[in-house]
């Protein structure tokens, strides 16, 4: 099956700095998201994103289909942006969603 | 609000105890999905429903049950809990029948069997 790699794996940012991270898959897909997972839990939606780039806010992300690889961009990092950013990923309309393991951010004061 | 909606938020019990998990979406999808999240082990898929009365396994089906009778819930099952199904519990929901699509996730369910 597809698999489905995150890097790095974990991040510590001063508050205010920029970070990139990076979601590597093995085939070609037609689904791609990025998810935040804050400290409590909760699974928050930041992009649905197959093809192209999205902004929203101090986040944005861009996905090189063809490539094979997805970025997602932080900038002016705040504590509230801690936590874990998964990509998910289907190849086709009748696949399940694949998940990466993950980019732990800390972000610190 | 759109929104996914799951209860209980945190529930211990004991091992044997039939229990169950309610899921419900405002937003008249057609797929929706179970998940449990294990440290280490991420994220992993225990059944899904592309529509009313169509229900299929994911990856770690085994000790739970689906039923999907009306569009907007999903109920996980636990028959008879174990330890090991010590968890937190995820539903998800998504617009397209056919295809995941955006896939909008409730609050989480933290399970604790003893």
């Amino acid at each position: 099956g597809i698999q489905v790699e995150q890097s790095p794996p974990d991040l510590i940012l001063q508050e205010g700095a920029n970070s990139t991270l990076r979601c590597n898959f093995s085939d070609s897909v037609n689904n791609l998201q990025w998810f935040h997972q804050n400290p409590w839990g909760q699974l928050i939606n930041l992009f649905y994103i197959p093809s192209g780039t999205k902004q929203n806010g101090r986040l944005s992300a861009t996905t090189v289909a063809t490539e094979r690889y997805s970025l997602l961009y932080i900038s002016s990092s705040q504590t509230t942006d801690s936590g874990v950013y998964f990509c998910a990923v289907a190849k086709t309309s009748y696949d399940k969603v694949i998940f990466g393991p993950g980019t732990s951010l800390s972000v610190i004061p | 609000e759109a929104q996914v909606t799951q209860n209980p938020r945190y529930l211990i019990t004991v091992t044997g105890k039939k229990l169950t998990v309610t899921c419900s979406q405002n937003m008249n999808h057609e797929y929706m999905s179970w998940y449990r999240q294990d440290p280490g082990l991420g994220l992993r898929q225990i059944y899904y429903s592309m529509n009313v009365e169509v229900t299929d396994k994911g990856d770690v089906p085994e000790g739970y049950k689906v039923s999907r009778k009306e569009k907007r819930n999903f109920p996980l099952i636990l028959e008879s809990p174990s330890p090991n199904q010590t968890s937190l519990y995820f539903c998800a929901s998504s617009r397209e029948g056919l295809s995941p699509g955006e896939l909008f996730f409730g609050e989480g369910s933290r399970l604790t069997v003893l």
